[in-house]
C-alpha cells in the first residue's frame, strides 16, 4: 500500500496570504496525484488531478506540481473560502489511498 | 448536471449488516467506475472499493475485504454497498463518487453509518 504523508498537519494564515501544501509518497505514484478540498460537513471537491491539471471550475489560484512522490498544491492568495482541509490522493495503484490531510485555517 | 444521492445508513449493532444505495442521475452510467468513500467522524479520507462500468472488475480496501460487497445495477443507475460483519471502526459517513479520467470528481452528500450497541 502506498502511504501518503501531507505535511503540515495544520497551517495558519491570513486571507491573501499564500499557501504550500505538500504530499510526499512512500513510492512513486508517477503523476497520478490528485488534491480535494473538503469543508465542514460538505463531501469533497476535486481541485487538481494528474498532479498538475485544475479539475473544471477551479480558479486558477490553485495550482498542483511534482511527480515521482513529492508533490505540491499552491495557493498563491488565499480566500475566505479557501480555509479548509486538503487532501492528497493517488491513484497510481491499489488500494487508492489518501492522505491524512493539511488543514488551512485562519490566523 | 450529476447527482449522486446516497440512501441506507443508521444505527446498527455490531455484527450486523446494513446495504446503502446510491442513485446517479445527469450521466450515463454504464460508463463511470464508481467508488465508496468513508470518513470516521473527525478523521480523513479512506477509500473503500470500486467497481467498474459494466461491474466485471472490483477492488477493495484490505479493511472492509471479505466483509463488504460493492455492486450496481446499471438499469437503475445505482450503486450498492452491502456490509455485513460491521463493527465500531465502520462507523463512518460513506460517500459514493464517481471516477472520471482516474479521479474523484463527482460526489454524494454522504450517509451516516453507526455502529454502536
Amino acid at each position: 500500500e502506498i502511504v501518503l504523508t501531507q505535511s503540515p498537519a495544520t497551517l495558519s494564515l491570513s486571507p491573501g496570504e499564500g499557501a504550500t501544501l505538500s504530499c510526499r509518497a512512500s513510492q512513486s505514484v508517477s503523476s497520478f496525484l490528485g488534491w480535494y478540498q473538503q469543508k465542514p460537513g460538505q463531501a469533497p471537491r476535486l481541485l487538481i488531478y494528474d498532479a498538475s491539471n485544475r479539475a473544471t471550475g477551479i480558479p486558477a489560484r490553485f495550482s498542483g506540481s511534482g511527480s515521482g512522490t513529492d508533490f505540491t498544491l499552491t495557493i498563491s492568495s488565499l480566500e475566505p473560502e479557501d480555509f479548509a482541509v486538503y487532501y492528497c490522493q493517488q491513484r497510481s495503484s491499489w488500494p487508492l489511498t489518501f492522505g491524512g490531510g493539511t488543514k488551512v485555517e485562519i490566523k | 448536471e450529476v447527482q449522486l444521492v446516497e440512501s441506507g445508513g443508521g444505527l446498527v449493532q455490531p455484527g450486523g449488516s446494513l446495504r446503502l444505495s446510491c442513485a446517479a442521475s445527469g450521466f450515463t452510467f454504464t460508463t463511470y467506475s464508481m467508488n465508496w468513500v468513508r470518513q470516521a467522524p473527525g478523521k480523513g479520507l479512506e477509500w473503500v472499493s470500486i467497481i467498474s462500468g459494466t461491474a466485471n472488475t472490483m477492488y477493495y480496501a484490505d479493511s472492509v475485504k471479505g466483509r463488504f460487497t460493492i455492486s450496481r445495477d446499471n438499469a437503475k443507475n445505482s450503486l450498492y454497498l452491502q456490509m455485513n460483519s460491521l463493527s465500531v471502526e465502520d462507523t463512518a459517513v460513506y460517500y459514493c463518487a464517481r471516477e472520471t479520467e482516474r479521479f474523484l470528481r463527482d460526489w454524494g452528500q454522504g450517509t451516516l453509518v453507526t455502529v454502536s450497541s
